[in-house]
């Protein structure tokens, strides 16, 4: 069975501390492996990952791919309070447009 | 680009109803996948529809249907309403199918009294 599981399920830290967030998949026929983040609406985009091991940047936001460990990495440095959201992993498969989603990791930052 | 957009943005019915969502998707997307977001479940995938046809579907009952238009615009409709059917339907429109990027809309927050 197909499925995607985060870790921490939810993270209360300090403006200013860095955070890694992690995403672990078990997922046949894998393409890709998306970010989103989602406060009190649409999860947003953040970063889509194919290749195992090249890191996409956005700012303090990074994440990497390893496919040999099926898993991801989210990081955020010098949190802001605006970073406060759920942060929600995908998997795509290379059939159709179904994703998996994990239940996403709770991340609060306070001042 | 204007984004993705669903209507209604909130409704409220009764057991045993029927509901229809709407969703336009970005201009020049043509796939469509529908989602429904419950604090326990996490977002779980209905299904997809490509150029008018339905390429994924999801483990849900038949009471959950839906279709594409040729102007790539997606309805999704819910027939004898659940109490357990209360979520947050989102919808996300991607480019192409096969795992292209999707970006979602602000969602229909249906709730079953």
């Amino acid at each position: 069975e197909d499925k995607v599981v985060q870790s921490p399920l939810s993270l209360v830290v300090h403006e200013g501390d860095t955070v890694t967030l992690n995403c672990s998949y078990e997922v046949t026929n894998f393409r890709s492996l998306l970010w989103y983040k989602q406060e009190k609406k649409a999860p947003t985009f953040l970063f889509m990952l194919t290749s195992s091991g090249i890191e996409k940047k956005s700012g303090r936001l990074s994440s990497i791919l390893d496919k040999k460990e099926l898993s991801s990495i989210l990081n955020i440095t010098a949190t802001q309070t605006g970073d406060s959201a759920i942060y929600l992993c995908a998997v795509a498969k290379n059939t159709g447009n179904q994703f998996y989603f994990g239940t996403g990791t709770s991340l609060t930052v306070i001042p | 680009k204007a984004g993705v957009t669903q209507t209604p943005r909130y409704l409220i019915k009764t057991r045993g109803q029927q509901v229809t969502l709407s969703c336009s998707p970005i201009s020049g997307h043509r796939s469509v996948s529908w989602y429904q977001q419950t604090p326990g479940q996490g977002l779980q995938f209905l299904f997809e529809y490509f150029s008018e046809t339905q390429r994924n579907k999801g483990n849900f009952p038949g009471r959950f249907s839906g279709r594409q238009f040729s102007n790539s615009r997606s309805e999704m409709n819910v027939s004898t309403l659940e109490l357990g059917d209360s979520a947050l339907y989102l919808c996300a429109s991607s480019l192409q199918t096969g795992g292209d990027t999707q970006y979602f809309g602000p969602g229909t927050r249906l709730t079953v009294l």
